[in-house]
């Protein structure tokens, strides 16, 4: 069966610091990879999604960037990390397009 | 994109007691996925139904997808039903868009 795992599940970080939150999908090949983040009180918003290898597309400006290395790896990434990037933030996968999503565990961020 | 709505937005309800979500979609969609997300902020898969009706236990939904629409029903209301029900659409590879949310609060 697969499985997803996102790490670390919570990080206290300054402003002004580098951010790398990793995903991986275990048990399938060429999934679709998405990034979310949730904000206080609020709903999910998509940051980025990718249907395959170096394939990234990004759905909102921001001060983040995602990234691709292998085939189930999915990196979010900042080099400078802004009070408001603070969120709770969720990858997921999927078998293709239409199909059921699902998400990992989450990690919690908070930038002080 | 399309917008998702859900109402209603909070909800407060007695353990035993029955409730009916609902989320209304913008434009016609080829996913559409209810979830759980617990008090750890776990997303849970409740069901995948872009048309028709499911079940699963005390949960059930309906989708009317030639009217935007989609039903989640919880019968029997335990406290550990307790958190946030999300609607979310879509329609291809790029993801699925989330509605707010309906916070619901089973009370013992």
């Amino acid at each position: 069966s697969q499985t997803i795992h996102q790490w670390p599940a919570t990080l206290v970080q300054p402003v002004g610091s580098p951010l790398s939150l990793e995903c991986t999908v275990e048990g399938t090949s060429n999934p679709n990879l998405y990034w979310y983040r949730q904000a206080a009180g609020r709903g999910l918003q998509l940051l980025f999604y990718s249907v395959g290898i170096g394939q990234i597309s990004s759905e909102v400006p921001q001060n983040l960037s995602a990234s691709r290395p292998q085939d189930r790896q999915f990196i979010l990434s900042s080099k400078k990390l802004l009070l408001s990037d603070s969120g709770f933030y969720l990858c997921a996968w999927s078998l293709s397009s239409g199909n059921t999503i699902y998400f990992g565990e989450g990690s919690w961020l908070t930038v002080v | 994109g399309i917008q998702v709505e859900q109402s209603p937005p909070d909800l407060i309800l007695q353990e035993g007691a029955n409730s009916t979500l609902r989320c209304n979609f913008s434009d016609s969609v080829n996913n559409l996925q209810w979830f759980h997300q617990n008090p750890w902020g776990q997303l849970i898969n409740l069901f995948y139904i872009p048309s028709g009706t499911k079940q699963n236990g005390r949960l059930s939904a309906t989708t009317v997808a030639t009217e935007r629409y989609s039903l989640l029903y919880i019968s029997s209301s335990q406290t550990t039903d307790s958190g946030v029900y999300f609607c979310a659409g879509g329609g291809g590879a790029d993801g699925l868009t989330f509605g707010k949310g309906t916070h619901l609060i089973i009370q013992p």
